[in-house]
């Protein structure tokens, strides 16, 4: 069974710009997870998505959004980029019925580098 | 404000040494506590989870410790292995904020062989 994937793996953009990130769960999975780690530190979450609905978000600026698509994969936009979001984009995925069916398994992460 | 602290920073064990890995939360009810692994260049990995109801869990050479009435759980390994050299994260789970985790800021263990 193939793991959550994310693309690109490496992404360098210059201040200012936009960043797409994109990530498709495990088969099966209907929720997507996102968390920003940033050099040295643990994960923080950003947000949740399940059933093509947003459902929580971290307390990051507004500029930090995404959307989930039909087939459940999902995509992460960050705009008007700056220094401090570099970082590894980590995506997750559950499968999300109810609380029971919470395990979430990380993809490999997408480094974002901004200059 | 949500907080999971984790302890040490940092660790190093004698190949065949007990690693362990604190962590203790407050001021929020949590409902779920996971372990991940995590290689240089890779996403964490789901490695052994418990809920508060239950005190141990074992697997394998891993086993968590809950302690619910002071707020801590902790990650033992038995017999430490240098390919478990790696970035260890403890998290939790809100009850009240659907699947979101918390994580701790980590503990980079190395085993010396």
């Amino acid at each position: 069974e193939a793991g959550v994937t994310q693309s690109p793996t490496h992404l360098i953009k210059t201040r200012g710009q936009q960043a797409t990130l994109r990530c498709s769960p495990i088969s099966g999975h209907t929720s997507v997870y996102w968390y920003q780690q940033a050099l040295g530190l643990g994960l923080q979450f950003l947000l949740w998505y399940d059933e093509g609905e947003e459902r929580n978000r971290g307390n990051f600026p507004p500029r930090f959004s995404g959307r989930q698509f039909p087939n459940y994969s999902s995509e992460l936009n960050v705009n008007a980029l700056e220094l401090e979001d570099s970082a590894l984009y980590l995506c997750a995925s559950s499968g999300y019925r109810d609380r029971e069916s919470y395990e979430q398994y990380f993809g490999p992460g997408t480094r974002l580098t901004v200059t | 404000q949500q907080q999971v602290k984790q302890s040490p920073q940092s660790l190093i064990v004698q190949k065949g040494g007990i690693s362990i890995i604190n962590c203790a939360y407050e001021n929020t009810a949590f409902d779920y506590f996971p372990w991940y692994q995590q290689f240089p260049g890779k996403g964490p990995a789901l490695l052994i989870a418990i809920r508060p109801d239950v005190s141990e869990k074992k697997e394998g050479r891993f086993t968590i410790s809950f302690n619910k009435s002071a707020k801590q759980f902790s990650l033992h390994i038995m017999d430490s292995q240098p390919g478990d050299s790696a970035t260890y994260f403890c998290a939790a789970r809100p009850e009240s904020y659907g699947n979101k985790l918390v994580f701790g800021a980590g503990t980079i263990l190395r085993v010396k062989s």
